[in-house]
């Protein structure tokens, strides 16, 4: 256990609303990520976290944004969201060469 | 360019042995990880292998890496009903100067009784 939470665990949407997906973890690491799930694609990575307000982009970075104000909490963010974005979000740390992730966030953008 | 490629389904018998292959494709790659995800839940990371080594070893648990054929394997012996869930198989890579892992699309394990 990485002692890491997402919230909401679960969120249904409507096309063209805002959306943010919270990661909270509780032991300081320095490195964070957001990934999707989707069926046949394995987890893309959408974006990362390497310091407070330091963040970059991963692969399928379209349409999301992310924000880092404090070590403990990874704000995702879907500024507009589309039935495309409908997925499993998985928050993730990195501890030593290791991920670890949290419990995932179903989103379905109707 | 990056690229993990595992099978998609495989199923067995409670007590035999399940062996879930992948292939990756950098060589470079420092450690190769295998997840367990059970369903509704996140990945749950279950072993890893440094590329100097060609196998490990981890109760019922065995990893073999052929890093000349670019090949991992998890073998888990005994599989129990327990053991039914999907394993991905990730790889480490270098992105200028940022480590990141890329996914296999996962193998669905079902173990009957």
């Amino acid at each position: 256990d990485a002692g890491i939470t997402q919230s909401p665990r679960h969120k249904v949407t409507e096309t063209g609303t805002p959306v943010t997906l919270r990661c909270h973890q509780t032991e300081n690491h320095r490195y964070m990520y957001w990934y999707r799930q989707d069926p046949g694609h394995g987890l893309r990575l959408i974006h990362y976290s390497y310091g407070v307000k330091d963040t970059d982009k991963g692969e399928v970075s379209d349409g999301y944004s992310v924000s880092r104000s404090k070590t403990e909490d990874f704000l995702l963010t879907l500024e507009s969201a589309t039935s495309s974005q409908t997925s499993v979000y998985f928050c993730a740390i990195r501890r030593r060469d290791t991920q670890y992730f949290g419990p995932g966030t179903r989103l379905t953008v109707l | 360019g990056e690229d993990v490629e595992q099978s998609l389904f495989l199923s067995v018998r409670e007590g035999d042995s399940s062996v879930i292959n992948c292939t990756y494709t950098d060589s470079s790659s420092t450690y190769l990880y295998w997840y367990k995800q059970e369903p509704g839940a996140g990945l749950q990371l279950l072993t890893y292998i440094f590329s100097n080594m060609d196998m490990k070893q981890d109760q019922r648990l065995t990893v073999l890496l052929n890093k000349k054929d670019k090949h991992l394997s998890l073998r888990i012996a005994d599989t129990q009903t327990g053991d039914s869930a999907i394993y991905f198989c990730a790889e480490i890579t270098m992105n200028t100067g940022f480590q990141k892992l890329v996914f296999g699309t996962g193998t669905r394990l079902l173990v009957s009784p």
